[in-house]
C-alpha cells in the first residue's frame, strides 16, 4: 500500500522553464510534508519542507504547494538549471516528532540545455 | 562536520551469508533509519528508532534485525542473505521522528 506516490517517473525541462514535480498521500494523518534531491551515488538531501498548517513555502528558487483537500502537493523550481538534474522524493510523516517519514517512488528531472 | 557515516560503501555476499552494515552520526539526533532503495520503489523503510533503546518495525523488516548500539550507532544485520536483500542501503538520522533527515552515502550490497 503506497502511502505516498509520485506518478511521474520522469520530467524533462529546458534551462531556465519551470519544473513543477507532483506528489499525493492517501493517509490523511500525514501533516508533514518534505522534499528530497538525490544525485547518483549520493544519500538523499533535504531540500524544502511544509506544514499542514500552511498552504504554500518558499526557499529561493523552490517552493512547495500543498493541497491538503486533494492530498496534493507539488514542488515548484524556477528558474531550473542543469545542476537541478537529479531524483526528486516527496516524504510524509505524521505529527512533527511522533512518526517516521515514509517516502515516494521519486522522479527523475533532466534539466535541458 | 562527518554527519551520517555508513560503512561499508559496497559489499558482495554470497546467499546465506551475515553481515552488519554500520551507521553513526555526529549530530546529536534522537532519531534513526534504516531504508532501501530499488529502482521503481523509491526509499522504503526497513527499520528505525525512533529514540535510544527503541527500534521499530518499518515497511520492509523481514530478513534484517537491527541494534540501536547507543545514541551515535544504528546498524543493520542481515543474518542470511538472499538475492532479494540485493540493493542499496541508506542510513538516516533526524533530530526526532518524522523530521528532516540527514542520510548518509548509502552502501550498495549485491547478494550473489
Amino acid at each position: 500500500d503506497q502511502q505516498v506516490k509520485q506518478n511521474s517517473p520522469s520530467l524533462s525541462v529546458q534551462e531556465g522553464r519551470i519544473s513543477i514535480l507532483n506528489c499525493d498521500y492517501t493517509n490523511s494523518m500525514f501533516d508533514y510534508f518534505l522534499w528530497y534531491k538525490k544525485y547518483p551515488a549520493e544519500g538523499p538531501t533535504f531540500l524544502i519542507s511544509i506544514s499542514s498548517i500552511k498552504d504554500k513555502n518558499e526557499d529561493g528558487r523552490f517552493t512547495v504547494f500543498l493541497n491538503k483537500s486533494a492530498k496534493h502537493l507539488s514542488l515548484h523550481i524556477v528558474p531550473s538549471q542543469p545542476g537541478d538534474s537529479a531524483v526528486y522524493f516527496c516524504a510524509a510523516s505524521g505529527w512533527q516528532g511522533a512518526q517516521k517519514l515514509v517516502f515516494g517512488q521519486g522522479t527523475r528531472l533532466t534539466i535541458n540545455p | 562536520n562527518a554527519g551520517v557515516t555508513q560503512t561499508p560503501k559496497f559489499q558482495v555476499l554470497k546467499t546465506g551469508q551475515s553481515m552488519t552494515l554500520q551507521c553513526a552520526q555526529d549530530m546529536n539526533h534522537n532519531s534513526m533509519y534504516w531504508y532501501r532503495q530499488d529502482p521503481g520503489m523509491g526509499l522504503r523503510l526497513i527499520y528505525y528508532s525512533a529514540s535510544e533503546g527503541t527500534t521499530d518495525k518499518g515497511e520492509v523488516p523481514n530478513g534484517y534485525n537491527v541494534s540501536r548500539l547507543n545514541k551515535r550507532e544504528f546498524s543493520l544485520r542481515l543474518e542470511s542473505a538472499a538475492p532479494s536483500q540485493t540493493s542499496v542501503y541508506f542510513c538516516a538520522s533526524s533530530r526526532n521522528s518524522g523530521t528532516e533527515a540527514f542520510f548518509g552515502q548509502g552502501t550498495r550490497l549485491t547478494v550473489v
